[in-house]
């Protein structure tokens, strides 16, 4: 079956624009999960979502990151105002239930650059 | 705080030569651990998970890691490297109930 996917792969803007990053998780998956990967590190966490709601958006860096799930599938990762600072690969992940010990599984990410 | 550590950046092995990647894990409660690669323009994949019971834990590709909790330790291994496993590897850690705390990865290179 289809995995996770995540459009566009590639994004440039210029600093200060707006950006929108997409996810199709695994259907029926109800888990789904945003993380960073900036160059050289490990993927960080940024918001996880259950259903259609944000369950833990502790990870955003600031106010200028936000997230939406409104049909409880699909995700937008939205940046507002980017920075060069923003530029990594943001990788979407879902699993089909909650908990840590539960597999998730990763989107091939969309590598964002900010001029 | 929870926290990953995988102390070697960079390893170059010989096709055909056993194969070692450490991680070393700080976490207050009994750990779920995962080993993923990451290829060129390629998703994680899952090669292994350890959540209880036997501590040696058979994988994906050939891979097994070992869980020491003495150690802190969850190193991955395989005894006989392929061209095909040049890649990034990440040793992560569930934190609470649903995140993963990521090490920096260890890239690893084969030579023919």
């Amino acid at each position: 079956g289809a995995g996770v996917s995540q459009t566009p792969s590639n994004k440039v803007t210029e600093k200060g624009k707006y950006v929108e990053l997409r996810c199709d998780p695994i259907s029926g998956h109800t888990a789904l999960y945003w993380y960073r990967q900036s160059l050289g590190q490990g993927p960080e966490f940024l918001i996880y979502f259950q259903g259609t709601g944000a369950a833990d958006d502790s990870g955003l860096p600031n106010d200028r990151f936000f997230a939406v799930r409104p049909e409880g599938s699909v995700s937008t990762l939205k940046i507002q105002r980017t920075e060069r600072g923003d530029s990594a690969v943001y990788l979407c992940a879902s699993s089909g239930t909650v908990g840590a010990g539960n597999e998730q599984f990763f989107g091939p990410g969309t590598r964002l650059t900010v001029l | 705080a929870q926290s990953v550590t995988q102390p070697d950046i960079h390893i170059t092995v010989s096709e055909g030569a056993s194969l070692e990647l450490r991680c070393n894990y700080s976490y207050g409660a009994t750990p779920y651990l995962f080993w993923y690669v990451q290829s060129p323009g390629q998703g994680l994949q899952l090669l292994l998970k350890y959540f209880s019971g036997d501590t040696l834990v058979q994988g994906i590709k050939g891979f097994e890691a070992e869980f020491k909790r003495s150690q802190s330790s969850f190193n991955l291994r395989k005894p006989s490297v392929h061209w095909s496993d040049a890649a990034e590897y990440f040793c992560a850690v569930g934190s609470g109930t649903y995140k993963y705390i990521f090490g920096t990865g260890t890239r690893l290179k084969v030579l023919a």
